[in-house]
């Protein structure tokens, strides 16, 4: 079956601008999880659904930074007024249920100018 | 709070030659334990995983990894390798009895010479 899918692969935003980052998940995964991973590093943790709800977004690094998941299967990561530390590949992953195997995606490669 | 450390940043063998990444976890009870290898421009590949029983642990690719709690690591292990594993590597930590959301280390980069 197929994996997780993001779109865009690659983004470049002009400083200030609002970016939509897409995730589908593997479907009938419950959970979904987001992560940052900047350059030469692993990737951080943002935030976690399960179905629609989110359930933890401790990691989420300012409130220019909001997910959602309204129907409980793709997943929006939106970073408003981009600053170019927000430059870095965004991972999506999905779970089959919470504590289970994620399953990654390719990622968005987010460039900020 | 749960952490990962891989204290090699790069490491470079022999095609043929034996493999060992190193990984170092500090977590307050039983973790569930991940290695992922990560290939240039692609998303994160599920190598192995332990969550209880034999602490051995067997992966794809010929890679398995042994849990020692007293030791605090989860080693991955290769006895052959092929240059098709050049790749960075990342061991994960993720927390029983909560979502598991899962803390990284900064990963290893392994080169392979011919």
């Amino acid at each position: 079956g197929a994996g997780v899918s993001q779109s865009p692969r690659y983004k470049v935003a002009k400083r200030g601008q609002d970016v939509a980052l897409r995730c589908d998940p593997i479907s009938g995964h419950v959970s979904l999880f987001w992560y940052q991973q900047a350059l030469g590093q692993g990737p951080e943790f943002l935030t976690y659904f399960q179905n629609e709800a989110q359930l933890d977004k401790s990691g989420l690094p300012s409130d220019r930074f909001f997910a959602e998941r309204p129907e409980g299967s793709v997943s929006t990561l939106k970073i408003q007024r981009t600053q170019q530390e927000d430059s870095a590949v965004y991972l999506c992953a999905s779970s089959f249920r919470w504590q289970e195997t994620q399953y990654f995606g390719p990622g968005t490669r987010l460039l900020v100018l | 709070a749960q952490s990962v450390t891989q204290p090699d940043i790069h490491i470079t063998v022999s095609e043929g030659a034996s493999l060992e990444l190193r990984c170092n976890y500090s977590y307050g009870a039983t973790p569930y334990l991940f290695w992922y290898v990560q290939s240039p421009g692609q998303g994160l590949q599920l190598l192995l995983k332990y969550f209880s029983g034999d602490t051995l642990v067997q992966g794809i690719k010929g890679f398995e990894a042994e849990f020692k709690r007293s030791q605090s690591s989860f080693n991955l292990r290769k006895p052959s390798v092929h240059w098709s594993d050049a790749a960075e590597y990342f061991c994960a930590v993720g927390r029983t009895g909560t979502a598991s959301k899962l803390t990284f280390g900064t990963g290893t980069r392994l080169q392979v010479t011919l």
